[in-house]
């Protein structure tokens, strides 16, 4: 079954770190795309960071030196290091496989999402 | 950055109705152009992409059209399930998401 299980959310302090995991089953993290999504409280979604098959990456200009994706080939697992966190980085982040169509790539497969929390 | 605008922000329909809901951007996106429907609690689920290919499972009851700035995602014969938010998202330059648009029982 294709599936992805996201953890390692939880509460934090601002200025702190934590890193989500993303533990996927039924397809291969390294010959896909996968991106991180994440929505705020009683908010909109909001594409987080990329990372391609060929390893590049890319992020939100929100994140965009803070955050950092990557991804484990021999656990099969997507990872979001965030640090410097702030309270405007509390949200559930899901992960999500982006797959790569004709005139677009798409969010395919999503999990079940992990909530951080950032409050003083 | 690419903005993208769905209207309405919400709409109350029922059962058996008919539901459209737009998403304009903010500059030519050609057919880049995804929709996603979520319901309270639980993940987006991915319904068209490239604008009007229904995704494998989806019912056929789903369509998108549009191409260029101007989108539009149909639910013809609207079920209980179908009641939730509807999310539209470009990937031509980065990825960015509507502002979602709530469709609740009238």
């Amino acid at each position: 079954e294709v599936q992805l299980v996201e953890s390692g959310g939880g509460l934090m302090h601002p200025g702190g770190s934590l890193r989500l995991s993303c533990a996927a089953s039924g397809f291969s993290v390294s010959s896909n795309y996968m991106s991180w999504v994440r929505q705020a409280p009683g908010k909109g979604l909001n594409w987080v960071s990329i990372i391609y098959y060929t390893g590049n990456t890319y992020y939100a200009d929100s994140v965009e030196g803070r955050f950092t994706i990557s991804r484990d080939i021999s656990r099969n697992t997507l990872y979001l290091q965030m640090n410097s966190l702030r309270v405007e980085d509390t949200a559930v982040y899901y992960c999500a496989r982006t797959t790569v169509t004709s005139s677009s790539d798409v969010f395919d497969i999503w999990g079940q999402g992990t909530k951080v929390t950032v409050s003083s | 950055d690419i903005q993208l605008t769905q209207s309405p922000s919400s709409l109350s329909a029922s059962v058996g109705d008919r539901v459209t809901i737009t998403c304009r951007a903010s500059q030519n996106i050609n057919s880049f152009l995804n929709w996603y429907q979520q319901t309270p609690g639980k993940a987006p689920e991915l319904l068209i992409h490239s604008a009007s290919t229904l995704q494998s499972g989806v019912p056929s009851r789903f369509s998108g059209s549009g191409s260029g700035t101007d989108f539009t995602l149909t639910i013809n014969n609207l079920q209980p399930e179908d009641f939730a938010t509807y999310y539209c998202q470009q990937s031509h330059t980065s990825r960015t998401f509507g502002q979602g648009t709530q469709v609740e029982i009238k």
